[in-house]
């Protein structure tokens, strides 16, 4: 069983249109995040989610909407598709550390997002 | 702002060869993590570095957090093409309800047969 897993893995789609990128773990985890993976590589966080609720947002534009329907679900959907949004997009999620305690994320394979 | 600096970011060497790839940060982190990342996968943990000055070894991966908890560094010895990947480092904050884990640009190793 795949314990983190995103559809789809790759999406093509003409500017403007409105996507979705589904996101699920298995893992039990309380958190969850969207990174966004340029094409230089850089990993950057968008948003956390802990137990349903938005913890981070990065400053994203807010064509860019999460939505956790329950704490193993973390679905992101993004309107009015622009060139600059293609990108590799991964869904990851981890224990809540809480307490200090530090704690690994794992990671889904990515969605490869191309706006043409 | 970059938090975290990794160097270098290309790196190419024979199989056999040790390297050491450095991730420098001038902000304090509760922990330091290294990934690796192959193409068209999501980043894998090989091992977290908790502790300020704490060296964990996995196999012939070495693994350094300094004590003043900024800057971290991994070793390899007698590398293998399977170690082949990009090697992320990121460091961990929490507190105040949140709990964020921030990238470095990575390091991009190539290990020729």
């Amino acid at each position: 069983d795949t314990a983190v897993s995103q559809t789809p893995k790759y999406l093509v789609t003409q500017m403007g249109n409105d996507k979705s990128i589904k996101c699920e773990q298995n893992l039990g985890h309380d958190t969850m995040y969207w990174y966004k993976q340029d094409s230089k590589k850089f990993l950057k966080i968008m948003f956390s989610y802990n137990n349903k609720e938005l913890i981070i947002n990065e400053t994203v534009p807010n064509r860019f909407s999460p939505k956790s329907p329950d704490k193993a679900h973390l679905n992101l959907h993004i309107n009015s598709l622009e060139l600059g949004d293609s990108a590799v997009y991964f869904c990851a999620s981890s224990p809540y550390p809480g307490n200090g305690m530090n704690t690994e994320a794992f990671f889904g394979q990515g969605t490869r997002l191309t706006v043409v | 702002t970059q938090l975290l600096e990794q160097s270098p970011q290309f790196l190419s060497i024979q199989e056999g060869e040790n390297l050491t790839v450095y991730c420098n940060s001038s902000s304090v982190f509760s922990s330091l993590q290294w990934y690796r990342q192959e193409p068209g996968e999501g980043p894998v943990l090989p091992v977290t570095v908790v502790t300020g000055g704490e060296v964990k070894k996995l196999k012939r991966l070495t693994f350094q957090f300094g004590d003043a908890r900024k800057d971290s560094s991994l070793h390899i010895t007698a590398a293998q093409t399977g170690d082949t990947g990009l090697y992320l480092c990121a460091g961990t904050r929490s507190g105040a309800g949140s709990y964020q884990l921030t990238f470095g640009k990575g390091t991009k190793l190539s290990v020729i047969p």
